[in-house]
């Protein structure tokens, strides 16, 4: 099982700023996807990036996949209210059920 | 947007008591999955179906667990005997394709609390 470690745990930023959080492991990842979570909702799909050193925009989202496939970074650019939530990163596994492994996640707050 | 849905948003139940929480995945889709996430804690896998049987299950995923797809719709988790730590939200997903971007698409999830 390929352990997720993400950080920081919790950030808090007023709206404008710009923000990068981080998901790192030891292992080799075939590809590894970004959600977003907010309270009482299931986590939701922002991206899926499989290949090393892939860079996705979504918007003022940028998600980076290292060279090496061990680590991945999510950028938010003019951070807005509305990007507040949980942000989870998740490696998906290469045997037959396609389980996802999660991150513990980054608490973000962004406040107006 | 196409959506999972799962019943009941909130279930509350004593110790002991058997539980089943019922999801209505995609209707096109193939694989559904189980995760549950225990407040303040990861988002874990607890089982994948596809073609009606298990294809993988966590070691969370013990003899007190079952799945069913009693019928073209309906996707259901069974815990036959609850304990305290079942307590999490648990959510259903669907997925169309086994490929590597196919989005998995995740229900709102049921709340279960074991008192």
């Amino acid at each position: 099982t390929q352990l997720l470690e993400q950080s920081p745990q919790f950030l808090s930023i007023q709206e404008g700023e710009n923000l990068t959080v981080y998901c790192n492991s030891s292992s080799v990842f075939s590809s590894l996807q970004w959600y977003r979570q907010e309270p009482g909702e299931g986590p939701v799909l922002l991206v899926t990036v499989v290949t090393g050193g892939e860079v996705k925009k979504l918007k003022r989202l940028t998600f980076q996949f290292g060279d090496a496939r061990k680590d991945s970074s999510l950028h938010i650019t003019a951070a807005q209210p509305g990007d507040t939530g949980l942000y989870l990163c998740a490696a998906l596994g290469d045997n037959a059920g396609n389980m996802l492994t999660f991150g513990g996640g980054t608490r973000l707050m962004v406040k107006p | 947007e196409p959506e999972v849905t799962q019943t009941p948003s909130h279930q509350v139940t004593q110790m002991g008591q058997e539980v089943i929480l019922r999801c209505v995945p995609i209707s096109n889709h193939l694989y559904f999955y189980w995760y549950r996430q225990i407040l303040g804690q990861k988002v874990e896998f607890l089982v994948s179906f596809y073609n009606n049987e298990i294809s993988e299950k966590s070691e969370i995923f013990d003899d007190q667990f079952s799945v069913e797809r009693p019928d073209g719709s309906n996707f259901t988790l069974k815990i036959r005997s609850t304990k305290l730590e079942d307590s999490a939200m648990y959510f259903c997903a669907s997925r169309d394709r086994l490929a590597t971007n196919e989005k998995l698409f995740f229900g709102s999830g049921t709340q279960l609390s074991v008192l």
